[in-house]
């Protein structure tokens, strides 16, 4: 089975751009998370999506948007860059119904960079 | 709220020795505990977790932790460090239900000397 896909890997921005993030989820799962990771910090959760309906979001301002498609892969759309939104962003796909006890499985993760 | 503390941003044990991991977590519901290891330039693969019955958690790779709801820790252990051990570990907090939203400690990074 394939896991966790994200693109692109690394990306420069700058300041006031817009970037949009992909992700695609491990074959089977229907339930996509985000979580930003900035250096030497533990990731922050974003947001998720079940079934295409966002379910549950984190302390991150509305420039902060996604969407999950009827394959199950996600992106992660994030408008008005700031510097402090240079980091590393992970999306985790999972399955089944939802619980705080199913297991996330991560992709790597895209690193922005914003100038 | 949840929140999670690792005590120790970084720990460096010999090769062969006793790893040890702080975790302390605190949680107004029962808590679902979590440990992940991130290699460099990998994301998060899951090492553990405990959800409910044995306090006592193995993992893989050699790991273990035990949840101890008194001290409200979540304490990682492996008997005898390898070099491949090398990582950053993070400790994570989920509640029983809802959305699947983890929070996670600011890590803790493991250096094996040799």
């Amino acid at each position: 089975e394939t896991g966790v896909t994200q693109s692109p890997t690394h990306l420069i921005k700058t300041r006031g751009q817009q970037v949009t993030l992909r992700c695609s989820s491990q074959s089977g799962h229907n339930t996509v998370s985000w979580y930003q990771q900035a250096l030497g910090q533990g990731p922050q959760f974003i947001f998720q999506y079940y079934r295409e309906e966002e379910n549950g979001r984190g302390n991150f301002p509305p420039r902060f948007s996604g969407l999950q498609f009827p394959n199950y892969s996600s992106e992660l759309n994030v408008n008005a860059l700031e510097l402090d939104d240079s980091a590393l962003y992970l999306c985790a796909s999972s399955t089944g119904q939802l619980s705080g006890a199913n297991v996330l499985t991560f992709g790597a993760g895209s690193r922005l960079t914003v100038l | 709220a949840q929140s999670v503390t690792q005590l120790g941003s970084h720990v460096s044990v010999s090769e062969g020795a006793l790893v040890l991991l702080r975790c302390n977590y605190s949680s107004s519901v029962p808590p679902y505990l979590f440990w992940y290891v991130q290699y460099p330039n990998q994301g998060l693969q899951l090492l553990l977790k405990y959800t409910t019955g044995a306090t006592l958690v193995k993992g893989i790779n050699g790991f273990e932790a035990e949840f101890k709801k008194s001290e409200t820790s979540f304490h990682l252990t492996k008997p005898s460090a390898h070099m491949s051990d090398a990582a950053e570990y993070f400790c994570a907090v989920n509640k029983a239900q809802g959305a699947q939203k983890l929070v996670f400690g600011q890590g803790t990074r493991l250096t094996i000397n040799p």
